[in-house]
């Protein structure tokens, strides 16, 4: 059974502020690590899709860093906006093709 | 280009009844996954379809059921309906032989089972 781990489970911020959150997953088998941004009462929208240890993706104020040796990632929102105010969402994929995800972090930006 | 699309957006049924939910991938898209949200849980992947084909397979019992056309529309079929299968269904479709594991998401089908 494949576990993907993200915390925090939620958080709340003000605007401005920066934050992060944490993925972990299986090192063994490791193809991709995926992350989403999904909205209320909207489709989850790819922010990243990485492949390679040591990876670094940028994204406007959103960044995302990749360790497969130890089986972590890291997303960062930098300045953090109302807008930003989602559920993130990590998902693995090994050697089969289907995406076993997190469970989320739920973020909240309040001005 | 059209994103992924998903009929109904939303269903209500009642236990023992069945149900078929449909999606239509991103035109040139030959895979689609499908995938269920519970409160509290992540997304737990059901299938994939490719070609026409069940090309891999999540941890669910045999009511659920999927099958893909040769326009690469697919469509989930639940049988007998239960409670717990209360949630919401996303596919999501991603194109193949580029070397991307990218998925496009639809906005999913929210099932309530009374």
């Amino acid at each position: 059974i494949l576990n993907v781990e993200q915390s925090p489970q939620s958080l709340h911020v003000q605007e401005g502020d920066s934050t992060n959150f944490t993925c972990s997953f299986p090192s063994s088998n490791f193809y991709a690590l995926h992350w989403y941004r999904w909205e209320t009462a909207k489709s989850p929208e790819a922010l990243f899709v990485m492949t390679l240890n040591g990876d670094e993706k940028k994204k406007g104020r959103i960044s995302a860093t990749l360790n497969t040796k130890e089986g972590y990632s890291y997303l960062y929102i930098k300045g953090s906006q109302p807008e930003d105010s989602a559920t993130y969402l990590c998902a693995f994929t090994g050697t089969a093709s289907k995406l076993t995800f997190g469970t989320g972090t739920r973020l909240q930006v309040t001005l | 280009k059209a994103g992924v699309t998903q009929t109904p957006r939303y269903l209500i049924k009642t236990r023992g009844q069945q149900v078929t939910l449909s999606c239509s991938p991103i035109s040139g898209h030959r895979s689609v996954s499908w995938y269920q949200q519970t409160p509290g849980q992540g997304l737990q992947f059901l299938f994939e379809y490719f070609s026409e084909t069940q090309r891999n397979k999540g941890n669910f019992p045999g009511r659920f059921s999927g099958r893909q056309f040769s326009n690469s529309r697919s469509e989930m079929n639940v049988s007998t309906l239960e409670l717990g299968d209360s949630a919401l269904y996303l596919c999501a479709s991603r194109p193949t032989g580029t070397g991307s594991n990218e998925q496009f998401f639809g906005p999913g089908t929210r099932l309530t089972v009374l």
